[in-house]
């Protein structure tokens, strides 16, 4: 089955220029989630919507990241008036379940968004 | 706050040889633990989770991994390596059942 997707895999801006990136998860996973992966690090979390709200957004690094998913199945992470230090691989994943579960659920990854800021 | 860190920022091993990644974490009380591969330009996939039930988790492709929790360690093991293991492994624990906190990888390099 389809698993989750992303697009753009690769995106090129220019410092100062706005960027959107898509997330399509599995389709009716409750749980989304949103990563920021630096060159040799691991990933680290930004934001969580359940649904369509919002939960979680303590990880986004500056007010110039916002994320929404306004019908509570595609996402898109915008980042305005990008810098360098933006440049990174943006992941997301999905989650059939909400975090009323005792129990850690498993995240379903798609296989991010390079994005490089010149 | 909950963390992970990977003891091994690469390991080399040679085709059919045991491989050990380690991983110690710290809690302030019983975490869910988890180990993710990700091979080039593929998403992370789920090896095996912690969820404190039994403390050997067996997951997939022959890996497994056991919880200590006198040693606070979840160190991930594989009796005979192949060579489409070679990846990057990260430990990873959850602080809230949903955020997930990720250490800073294993790169595994199979020799023929």
């Amino acid at each position: 089955g389809a698993g989750v997707s992303q697009s753009p895999r690769y995106k090129v801006a220019k410092r100062g220029q706005d960027v959107a990136l898509r997330c399509d998860p599995i389709s009716g996973h409750v749980s989304l989630f949103w990563y920021q992966q630096a060159l040799g690090q691991g990933p680290e979390f930004l934001t969580y919507f359940q649904n369509e709200a919002q939960l979680d957004k303590s990880g986004l690094p500056s007010d110039r990241f916002f994320a929404e998913r306004p019908e509570g199945s595609v996402s898109t992470l915008k980042i305005q008036r990008t810098q360098q230090e933006d440049s990174a691989v943006y992941l997301c994943a999905s989650s059939p379940i909400g975090p009323s579960s005792s129990l850690a659920p498993e995240q379903f990854f798609g296989p991010g968004t390079r994005l490089t800021v010149l | 706050a909950q963390s992970v860190t990977q003891l091994d920022s690469h390991v080399s091993v040679s085709e059919g040889t045991p491989v050990l990644l380690r991983c110690n974490y710290s809690s302030s009380y019983s975490p869910s633990l988890f180990w993710y591969v990700q091979h080039p330009n593929k998403g992370l996939q789920l090896l095996l989770k912690y969820t404190s039930a039994a403390t050997l988790v067996k997951g997939i492709n022959g890996f497994e991994a056991e919880f200590k929790k006198s040693e606070t360690s979840f160190h991930l093991t594989k009796p005979s390596a192949h060579m489409s293991d070679a990846a990057e492994y990260f430990c990873v624990v959850s602080p809230n059942d949903y955020k997930l906190s990720f250490g800073a990888g294993t790169t595994v390099t199979v020799r023929a």
